[in-house]
């Protein structure tokens, strides 16, 4: 069954601006990725953040989790034409090789 | 050098045929995995190998069988094609271990008639 849900499900902002997204799930997790995927092309990592982390970066990337929440969030800086695409959220559990994908949010950075 | 590659590309086919989709991995991962993105981009795990033995197996039709030759490749073979296998299927590679980053190959568009 699907574990993580993305909000919003698109998302359309102006080149420069900053994009927010979010990921809740429901049981508990070892670690939590976001994956991109471009249209038409397979899925890319972006970054994982583990269970006892809070926050992590990368390039212009931001990634939050609330485990108390169960909430994550992913926040692209100064967004440039090539970030549209689709972010998807994936929960690993801790005992299992299987990543539960939400349905992803679809960007649309507008030059 | 691609590091996870699918073939073919695309599918177009018949309801009733029995089709095949190639994967290799050239990453030195022990563990791959099928999965299916239907039209909503909804991602769903279908089977996952570890050094060539079936580790997941979710409830799909049995008319999808997988097939680990070795541990770069994962075939997945479909029998009896039927309109709602129409969809996108991923194959993908890891480090075995649970929680593990997956590396996605370019997906295999399947168009069923």
């Amino acid at each position: 069954s699907q574990q993580g849900e993305e909000d919003p499900q698109a998302l359309s902002i102006q080149e420069g601006e900053n994009a927010t997204m979010n990921c809740s799930y429901k049981t508990s997790i070892n670690n939590l990725q976001w994956y991109r995927q471009n249209s038409g092309r397979g899925l890319v990592h972006l970054i994982l953040i583990r269970s006892n982390e809070r926050e992590k970066h990368s390039g212009r990337l931001r990634v939050t989790l609330d485990t108390s929440k169960k909430s994550s969030s992913l926040l692209i800086t100064a967004s440039r034409a090539a970030d549209t695409a689709s972010y998807f959220c994936a929960t690993a559990p801790f005992d299992d090789y299987k990543l539960s994908f939400g349905a992803g949010t679809t960007v649309t950075v507008r030059a | 050098d691609t590091a996870v590659s699918q073939t073919p590309k695309y599918l177009v086919t018949q309801m009733g045929n029995d089709k095949s989709i190639k994967c290799e991995q050239n990453l030195g991962h022990d563990t791959m995995y099928w999965y299916k993105q239907d039209s909503k981009k909804f991602l769903k795990i279908m089977f996952s190998y570890n050094n060539k033995e079936l580790i997941i197996n979710e409830t799909v039709p049995n008319r999808f069988s997988p097939k680990s030759p070795d541990k770069a490749h994962l075939n997945l073979h479909i029998n009896s094609l039927e309109l709602g296998d129409s969809a996108v299927y991923f194959c993908a590679s890891s480090y075995p271990g649970a929680g593990e980053t997956q590396y996605f190959g370019p997906g295999t568009r399947l168009l069923v008639l």
